[in-house]
């Protein structure tokens, strides 16, 4: 049981560059979600998902791109890097119902240049 | 939307002494409130959790109260601990049911022995 699998670890990005950072966890989770953290600014919810098909935004969603076809698989598309984008990256999963328990991936560290 | 605000931003205590967090919301419709806790360079963890129709809730060292009419709630750790060090993250959910969480800022604990 691996729980919330980001990849990759850590990541340079050039100005204008695409890329996806994954996330994937093995809980059968519905929910799962994906947060910024950047000094002083606490954790920012960019986009969310109650289950497969359904998406939607968050604080910051701008720059972000999201989709899940799976229940596993939650992956965040940044279509064109800005510097403003460079960040950590958290992926997030809990179950429904009454057990609100949020688990957290380890993170991506993303730096735009 | 919902708001959260947390206070202080740094706490330092001395070992055994006991350390408060506060949190306020902003959206009536809360119902869950969770803290995590964020080593360096690792994801946040759960800690303790309350849930709108409990008013306190214990496990060992730690307590968090939740005060609906006010909007706010708080963790304690007593007895504190160099291990204790870390940054405490307070959230709440934005709409009720717990599909995603809104965080605050964050509090850097410092514990020296």
């Amino acid at each position: 049981n691996a729980g919330v699998t980001q990849t990759p670890k850590f990541q340079v990005l050039k100005t204008g560059q695409s890329m996806t950072l994954q996330c994937a966890q093995d809980m059968n989770h519905e929910y799962m979600s994906w947060y910024r953290q950047d000094p002083g600014m606490g954790l920012r919810l960019i986009h969310y998902s109650v289950g497969a098909g359904i998406t939607d935004q968050g604080e910051v969603p701008n720059g972000y791109n999201v989709s899940r076809s799976t229940t596993e698989d939650f992956p965040l598309r940044l279509l064109s890097a800005a510097p403003s984008q460079t960040s950590v990256y958290f992926c997030a999963s809990s179950q429904t119902g009454n057990n609100y328990g949020y688990t957290f991936g380890s993170g991506t560290r993303l730096t735009v240049v | 939307g919902e708001n959260v605000e947390q206070h202080p931003s740094t706490l330092s205590v001395q070992e055994g002494d006991s350390a408060v967090i506060k949190c306020t919301y902003s959206d009536s419709a809360s119902n869950y409130f969770p803290w995590y806790k964020q080593e360096l360079g690792k994801g946040p963890q759960l800690i303790i959790d309350i849930r709108s129709n409990v008013g306190e809730k214990k496990d060992q060292r730690i307590a968090v109260t939740l005060n609906k009419t006010a909007k706010h709630f708080s963790l304690h750790i007593t007895e504190t601990q160099p291990e204790d060090s870390a940054v405490y993250f307070c959230a709440a959910t934005p709409d009720g049911a717990g599909t995603a969480l809104i965080f605050g800022k964050g509090t850097t604990l410092s514990v020296s022995s």
